[in-house]
């Protein structure tokens, strides 16, 4: 069981805003950024999402971040069919003082 | 460019013994922390653990603790995973990724490529 709450499938057609949240705790979300992870099949994750709300260079401003208290959102605008992918949030923990991520959302475009 | 390039494929027995590499480029090794992580058959991200290539200093998740060495050579800008007794259990896709921090804001970027270690009597 993941530390991190995420739906496990989310779905929408082309062109729609899609979110997906994230739960998590006080040590962890509730104390730190958060960040998101796009895994394309059979790719590693790439790093969509840090500080809560920054894109690294090279990621699409249609994906952005939101964070409120011990919860985190990624919305997804302009859905594409190349977003089809899991996506992880992941954050550091400070009574683990390590890692931890969410079990993962199958994002589907129809 | 910094990446971060991973050893090959593995194909182990059960009981036996693995090492699997990760060689950091395009930035100062010693500067950042490497982290890794394990992603079993059609699952998600599950954090292994964690080591700073300056001094060594390791700190792993409670899951894994005593069940896997996590190590760093900075002179050759390589951190190490490790198992001494492979179980089928252990079947499972290995990533390495660098740990980056400015002030309270840490992420993790870029990962490497993956290891594939596949334990089958």
């Amino acid at each position: 069981q993941s530390v991190l709450t995420q739906p496990p499938s989310a779905s929408g057609t082309p062109g729609q805003r899609v979110t997906i949240s994230c739960s998590g705790s006080r040590s962890d979300i509730g104390s730190n950024t958060v960040n998101w992870f796009q895994q394309l099949p059979g790719t590693a994750p790439k790093l969509l999402i840090y500080g809560d709300n920054q894109r690294p260079s090279g990621v699409s401003d249609r994906f952005s971040g939101s964070k409120s208290g011990t919860s985190a959102s990624l919305a997804i605008s302009g859905l594409q069919s190349e977003d089809e992918a899991d996506y992880y949030c992941a954050s550091w923990d400070d009574s683990l003082y390590g890692w931890v991520f969410g079990g993962g959302t199958k994002l589907t475009v129809l | 460019e910094v990446q971060l390039v991973q050893s090959g494929s593995e194909v182990k027995k059960p009981g036996e013994s693995v090492k699997i590499s990760c060689k950091g480029s395009g930035y100062s090794f010693a500067s950042n922390w490497i982290g890794w992580v394990r992603q079993m058959p059609g699952k998600g991200l599950e954090w292994m653990g964690i080591v700073n290539p300056a001094d060594s200093s390791t700190r792993y998740s409670p899951s894994f603790q005593g069940q896997v060495t996590i190590s760093a050579d900075k002179s050759i800008s390589t951190s190490y995973l490790q198992w001494s007794t492979l179980k089928a259990s252990d079947t499972a896709i290995y990533y390495c990724v660098r740990h980056n921090r400015l002030d309270l804001t840490r992420w993790l970027d870029p990962w490497g490529q993956g290891t594939l270690v596949t334990v089958s009597s």
